[in-house]
């Protein structure tokens, strides 16, 4: 078992433009969350997935995110015509169930010239 | 609103010097406290799980403990290879999702 997986490590990108993270929970790992994290601040929620199922967003979250849990293996992440305000951690993470303990990725840096 | 208060904000300590973290909450129905390290530029990495009150779990130099209102993160003889953000986070909600505080930001100086 290597972890939970998020690809690309790094993302420069122009606004305006489209972007896609992709992350691998770990094998067997029913949850899968989506966090985003700002310099100084701790990880914020975005949302949250119970194998395929979609169960929660965040409020915070525009209509320029969508996730996806297809067949629920692995995630994705897109956010649509990018901000600069867009510029943060995202962060992955996976749990067994929704009472243990929760382990993250390295996280996809983004950054929005 | 459910929320998860960490001090202090930063923590600067000499090598072994003891001190304790810590992590207010106002989580509706928590099920589980969680600490996690973050080094610079990665994610958090877990530490410990508490779940009810009175409960401690030690990992070398960190103990951890939880009563209803607050958990500590104590660090006793502090290394250097210590220095990081510390992140408490509570479980609880109709979802179970983790709320985060904002971290500590602990340094050690040799």
């Amino acid at each position: 078992d290597t972890g939970v997986s998020q690809d690309p490590r790094h993302k420069i990108t122009k606004r305006g433009q489209n972007v896609t993270f992709r992350c691998d929970p770990i094998s067997e790992h029913n949850r899968l969350y989506w966090y985003r994290q700002t310099l100084g601040q701790g990880p914020e929620f975005l949302t949250y997935f119970q194998n395929e199922a979609q169960l929660e967003k965040s409020r915070l979250l525009s209509d320029r995110f969508s996730a996806e849990r297809p067949k629920g293996s692995f995630s994705t992440l897109e956010i649509q015509r990018t901000e600069q305000g867009d510029s943060a951690m995202y962060l992955c993470a996976s749990s067994q169930t929704e009472y243990t303990e929760a382990f993250f990725g390295q996280g996809t840096r983004l950054t929005v010239v | 609103e459910d929320q998860v208060t960490q001090s202090p904000e930063a923590l600067r300590l000499q090598e072994g010097e003891s001190s304790s973290l810590n992590c207010s909450y106002t989580v509706s129905g928590l099920r589980g406290l969680f600490w996690y390290r973050q080094d610079p530029g990665k994610g958090p990495e877990f530490l410990f799980t508490l779940y009810s009150a009175g409960e401690e779990k030690e990992k070398e130099r960190l103990k951890a403990t939880l009563t209803k209102k607050e958990s500590f993160l104590h660090i006793t003889a502090p290394k250097p290879e210590d220095s990081a953000t510390y992140l408490c986070a509570g479980r609880g909600g109709a979802t179970n999702k983790l709320i985060f505080g904002t971290g500590t930001l602990l340094a050690v100086q040799p």
